[in-house]
């Protein structure tokens, strides 16, 4: 089937930890992403990247890191320098006219 | 600066009756809109788009309006039904931009019995 995977569903990490959230997609789309959702702010953009080894940080990079080593990956690692951590993780991919997302993790920092 | 506002945060319907759910864009560059549907702990489905040359669309239950000259857009869900109950979010492109889509906050729709 094709699709996104996102890994884990469900992540805790103690404060001071980097983490990193796994993304994978086999439709063959340039285009990947992560959004962030918070309760009433909708989705916001952190990072995304339109083709291998280039990507371009979003509305609300600080504290998080990306990399696009490879077409079907674009994991997202959460850094001990994000203030407020704790939040739903979207990664999509996209033909030019439409998002497809994958089922989310959710983070929480204890 | 907001440039898709969703302003109604909830909204509740009877089942069985027409939910309206509206979104407004400040940026008449924006050509395609999206409507998607997002159920606790998933991630957005896409539900039903339309391109700034038309007015209409319609896929089902799902009819989405566009009204150019107000920067306005509305999905209509007839005969609304209980597994309608999810968070819509609206979302607005730009043509030939390698940008991203830019999204609204989001109305959490209940479908009541």
């Amino acid at each position: 089937d094709g699709g996104i995977t996102q890994s884990p569903k469900y992540l805790f990490r103690k404060e001071g930890q980097n983490v990193t959230l796994s993304c994978e997609q086999n439709l063959n789309h340039d285009a990947m992403y992560w959004y962030r959702q918070d309760p009433g702010q909708g989705l916001r953009l952190i990072y995304y990247s339109q083709i291998v080894n280039d990507f371009q940080k979003g509305d609300i990079a600080e504290g998080y890191s990306v990399s696009r080593e490879k077409k079907e990956s674009f994991p997202l690692t959460v850094t001990s320098a994000q203030k407020n951590p704790t939040a739903f993780y979207l990664c999509a991919s996209s033909t030019p006219r439409e998002l497809f997302f994958g089922e989310g993790s959710r983070l929480t920092v204890l | 600066d907001q440039q898709v506002k969703q302003n109604s945060p909830s909204l509740s319907v009877q089942e069985g009756r027409i939910s309206i759910l509206n979104c407004d864009y400040t940026n008449s560059m924006f050509d395609y809109f999206l409507w998607y549907k997002k159920y606790p702990a998933e991630g957005p489905t896409f539900l039903i788009s339309i391109s700034s040359i038309k007015d209409k669309n319609e896929d089902g239950r799902f009819t989405v309006f566009l009204n150019k000259s107000a920067k306005h857009l509305s999905l209509h869900i007839v005969p609304s039904q209980p597994g309608d109950s999810a968070v819509y979010f609206c979302a607005a492109s730009l043509m030939n931009r390698d940008d991203k889509i830019i999204f609204g906050k989001g109305t959490r729709l209940h479908i009541l019995p």
